[in-house]
């Protein structure tokens, strides 16, 4: 069964700084999916990225992007010049043969004026 | 589009009583899932719906679960008789035909209080 591991159950950045948070996930399959979601204190979860297994080029939006390692099964969110809005949950998910998502334990962010 | 609508947004009830949680997803998404969300466990898939057929439900804890989706607009979660435990934020997510290609389009859950 696939897993998703994520080790850092909370992390802090200043404003305007980097911040890397960490997924490893377990999985036998080649050809899946990788997500990252954020969870506001509204509770909605919103994606914020994502990455197909087969591409090799690491998905970038805007402030956001990940650092996909397959051979290593990582896959990290890198936010840049963070901002106070970004203080939220994300949670990392597997999206594979199995038909739904599988999510990590979350990490909960939060940013420093 | 309004999104993915749950209701209710919070629901407190005592042990015993029966808990009706609805789902509207989006319109022409072929699937549809419940998650449950608590501190211990994170988000844990309950079920999932393909064009309104349950496709895998091993994650309904017990017979005190069951869900229902009598068409491709509505769902419900059961939980009949609810017990503390079962208190936890329950999501409902959508997603178009590319099933988990695609992304899931979560509701603003709901929230169970089970005294």
């Amino acid at each position: 069964a696939q897993t998703v591991t994520q080790s850092q159950p909370e992390m802090s950045v200043q404003e305007a700084e980097t911040v890397t948070l960490s997924c490893t996930y377990d999985t036998s399959e080649s050809d899946y999916y990788l997500f990252w979601y954020k969870q506001p204190p509204s509770r909605q979860m919103i994606l914020v990225i994502r990455q197909e297994a087969y591409k090799q080029q690491n998905a970038t939006e805007n402030r956001f992007s990940v650092n996909f390692q397959k051979a290593a099964k990582s896959f990290s969110l890198k936010i840049s010049d963070s901002q106070l809005g970004d203080a939220a949950m994300y949670f990392c998910a597997y999206g594979g043969s199995q038909g739904n998502l599988i999510f990590g334990k979350g990490t909960k962010l939060s940013v420093k004026p | 589009d309004a999104g993915v609508i749950q209701s209710p947004r919070h629901e407190v009830t005592e042990m015993g009583q029966e808990v009706t949680l609805r789902c509207k997803p989006i319109s022409g998404h072929d699937y549809l899932f419940w998650y449950r969300q608590t501190m211990m466990r994170g988000l844990e898939l309950l079920i999932y719906f393909n064009n309104n057929v349950p496709i895998d439900d091993s994650g309904m804890p017990e017979d005190r679960f069951s869900a229902k989706m009598p068409n491709a607009s509505f769902s419900t979660l059961k939980i009949q008789p609810s017990e503390p435990r079962d208190s936890a934020v329950y999501f409902c997510a959508s997603s178009p035909n590319q099933g988990i290609t695609g992304e899931l389009f979560f509701g603003e859950g709901s929230r169970l209080t089970v005294l």
